[in-house]
C-alpha cells in the first residue's frame, strides 16, 4: 500500500521568512512518481513539480526548492522569501506502478499562512 | 484557452436525490478523474478512466456512478446512496495514466446536503 505524510497541519510566517514543507512517503514500487501542488483559496489545484525515483536531484524553481531523499523516503520543498502570495494548502503526492500508475495518493495537506 | 470546467461552482442535494457533477476537458487529454476532498483532508480517489467507455473504481467508489462516453466529458453522479455527500468534488485530467503525467484540475464542485 502506498502512503504520503504531511506531518504539518499548518505553518505560519513572516512575509520574507522562508518555509519548509515535510512529505514523507512510503511504497513498496522501485518505480514511482512523486508531486507537489497548490492549492490556494479559490479550490483548484495547480501542479508545481513532478519528479521520479530515479531522478534524486534537487531542484530550484524560482523561489521553489525541492530536497528529494530517497534514504529517509522523503521529498521536502521549501519556499524561500515567502509572500503573501504564497498562501494556501500544499499538497504532496505520489503514484506507483503496476496497478497504481497514474493514482495519485494524496497527503493531507499543509497549510501555509503568510502574513505581511 | 485549454482547461478543464466544472459545473456547477455550488450544488446542494436534497435526501434522496440523485445528482450530477460535470466536468469538460479541452487539452484533449485520454485520462480523467474524480477526487472528493473533504476539510482538512488530502484528496481521494473516486473514479477514473484511462479512456472512452472504459472507467475503474477508485479508493471510494460506493455510492457514486460516472460514464465516459465522449473524451472530453466525464459526469460524476452522486447517488442516493452516497450518505454522506458533502465535499469538495475535484475532476482531473492527464494525457494518459501509465506515464504518470501531471493531472490538471478543475475549479472544483463544493455539494452540500439541504
Amino acid at each position: 500500500a502506498q502512503k504520503v505524510t504531511q506531518a504539518q497541519t499548518e505553518i505560519s510566517v513572516v512575509e520574507k521568512e522562508d518555509v519548509t514543507l515535510d512529505c514523507v512517503y512510503e511504497t513498496r514500487d522501485t518505480t514511482y512518481y512523486l508531486f507537489w501542488y497548490k492549492q490556494p483559496p479559490s479550490g483548484e489545484l495547480v501542479f508545481l513539480i513532478r519528479r521520479n525515483s530515479f531522478d534524486e536531484q534537487n531542484e530550484i524553481s524560482g523561489r521553489y526548492s525541492w530536497n528529494f531523499q530517497k534514504s529517509t523516503s522523503s521529498f521536502n520543498f521549501t519556499i524561500t522569501a515567502s509572500q503573501v502570495v504564497d498562501s494556501a494548502v500544499y499538497f504532496c503526492a505520489l503514484s506507483g506502478s503496476t496497478d497504481s500508475w497514474g493514482k495519485l495518493q494524496f497527503g493531507a495537506g499543509t497549510q501555509v499562512v503568510v502574513t505581511p | 484557452d485549454g482547461g478543464i470546467t466544472q459545473s456547477p461552482k455550488y450544488l446542494f442535494r436534497k435526501e434522496g436525490q440523485n445528482v450530477t457533477l460535470s466536468c469538460e476537458q479541452n487539452l484533449n487529454h485520454d485520462a480523467m478523474y474524480w477526487y472528493r476532498q473533504d476539510p482538512g483532508q488530502g484528496l481521494r480517489l473516486i473514479y477514473y478512466s484511462q479512456i472512452v467507455n472504459d472507467f475503474q473504481k477508485g479508493d471510494i467508489a460506493e455510492g457514486y456512478s460516472v460514464s465516459r462516453e465522449k473524451k472530453e466529458s466525464f459526469p460524476l453522479t452522486v447517488t442516493s446512496a452516497q450518505k454522506n455527500p458533502t465535499a469538495f468534488y475535484l475532476c482531473a485530467s492527464s494525457m494518459d495514466i501509465r506515464n504518470n503525467q501531471p493531472q490538471h484540475f478543475g475549479d472544483g464542485t463544493r455539494l452540500s446536503i439541504l
